[in-house]
């Protein structure tokens, strides 16, 4: 069974920096791309960043490029997201997410979705 | 960046309806899209990927369509249990977008 459980998520001031985790179980963690979507509270889904399987590969939302980093250890199945310079505007619930390719073309669909973390940006 | 526009952002249909979403792409992205479903609360699960392919156990009343730049997702016949707000994405290339989402309910 496909399990990714997020963490680091809480409230933070603006300006500073917070850096969520997620272990994944269940696959074959370096044979996949991951995801970071959120979800501001009663707001859409957003994709947020994606990481091919080798870390060869990634991508950012052009609303987080320059402040956030996406990484994963392969050796640990487990994927990060450094959050810099947070804004009250990233308050959102942060889903880990597996893609269905290994994401040398595209990070693919998203097959399996953790249950969120939540980051909560304010002074 | 390519968008994604969703209509209408919600509906209300009776049960047994047909009910149809429309995502259009502001390019081209072949078939690479893929529909979700969100119910409240939960966690959002896929049900078409490749814009027309049926993810394994979604019930059958589901169907998408569409290639290029316009996509539809129908329920041919709406359920209760299919309230939900339902949201396309495109994943042929970052940023991976979605919709902004189409609320289901029931009238």
């Amino acid at each position: 069974e496909v399990q990714l459980v997020e963490s680091g998520g809480g409230l933070v001031q603006p300006g500073r920096s917070l850096r969520l985790s997620c272990a994944a179980s269940g696959f074959t963690f370096d044979d996949y791309a991951m995801h970071w979507v959120r979800q501001a509270p009663g707001k859409g889904l957003e994709w947020v960043s994606g990481i091919s399987w080798n870390s060869g590969s990634i991508g950012y939302a052009d609303s987080v490029k320059g402040r956030f980093t996406i990484s994963r250890d392969n050796a640990k199945n487990s994927l990060y997201l450094q959050m810099n310079s947070l804004r009250a505007e990233d308050t959102a619930l942060y889903y880990c997410a597996k893609g269905s390719t290994n994401g040398v073309w595209n990070f693919g669909m998203i097959d399996y979705w953790g249950q969120g973390t939540l980051v909560t940006v304010s002074s | 960046d390519i968008q994604m526009t969703q209509s209408p952002s919600s509906l209300s249909a009776s049960v047994g309806d047909r009910v149809t979403i429309t995502c259009r792409a502001s390019q081209g992205i072949s078939n690479y899209l893929a529909w979700y479903q969100q119910k409240p609360g939960k966690v959002p699960k896929l049900l078409i990927y490749a814009a027309s392919t049926l993810q394994s156990g979604v019930p059958s009343r589901f169907s998408g369509s569409g290639s290029g730049t316009d996509f539809t997702l129908t329920i041919s016949s709406l359920q209760p249990e299919d309230v939900a707000t339902y949201y396309c994405q495109k994943y042929n290339s970052a940023p991976h977008t979605f919709g902004g989402g189409t609320k289901v309910e029931i009238k």
